[in-house]
């Protein structure tokens, strides 16, 4: 079925250093595909998407290129900052009858980021 | 514009009880959806509805739990007969159309004792 695996976590890097969180998607169709970032004790805000392969969505210095031959989503950014602290999500959206607008979540990857 | 709401923030119920979660969707939002976050989980998929109507709800339990979305306020999930395992966060997100952006609410954070 329509699926998104994303890395485990969690991943704890120090200010500044290059961050990757790696995401995969199964799914049957061209899925649009979604970075949405939690932070403590909030709802989820999006981060950054793209529609289409080969479209890169980017954000706040955040980074995914849609990469249709490996089924990929990958998340980058140069030089993290203490405040990128949060849990992310990578997510995929199938535009299609019944599941129009539904959203299939990784079990998402915990990022803190020390001073 | 407000954002999508959800309240309460935080609710406590004890076994059996009813648990009732409310969600009023962003201005001029006629289509909302509820994922439920079990700890240390991504969000899953329950329901989705526009308004009087449920159009998804292939994720939902079967039992105890229904959703509606009435003509006039908030888009309510009722959760009866609570169990410890229905201790999760809520989460409720809305969008204008079915294939466009959905913006999500804080989420209301069930706890059953």
């Amino acid at each position: 079925g329509d699926s998104v695996t994303q890395m485990e976590g969690p991943v704890t890097l120090s200010e500044e250093a290059f961050l990757t969180i790696n995401c995969t998607y199964t799914a049957t169709g061209y899925p649009s595909l979604f970075w949405y970032v939690q932070y403590p004790g909030e709802g989820l805000q999006l981060l950054l998407k793209a529609t289409k392969a080969d479209d890169k969505g980017s954000n706040k210095g955040f980074e995914a290129t849609y990469r249709k031959e490996t089924t990929s989503f990958h998340l980058e950014k140069g030089s993290v900052q203490v405040s990128d602290s949060a849990v992310y999500f990578c997510a995929l959206r199938l535009d299609r009858g019944s599941t129009l607008g539904r959203l299939y979540f990784g079990r998402g990857t915990q990022l803190t980021v020390w001073p | 514009n407000a954002g999508v709401m959800q309240n309460p923030r935080h609710l406590v119920r004890r076994r059996g009880q009813e648990a009732r979660l409310r969600c009023s969707p962003m201005k001029g939002h006629s289509h909302v959806y509820w994922y439920r976050q079990l700890p240390e989980e991504g969000l899953k998929f329950m329901v989705y509805l526009q308004k009087e109507n449920i159009i998804d709800e292939s994720g939902m339990p079967k039992e105890r739990f229904s959703a509606e979305f009435p003509k006039e306020g908030p888009s309510i999930l009722r959760i009866q007969q609570v169990v410890r395992g229905d201790s999760a966060a809520y989460f409720c997100a809305s969008s204008p159309g079915g294939g466009t952006e959905a913006f999500f609410g804080q989420g209301t954070r069930l706890t059953v004792v």
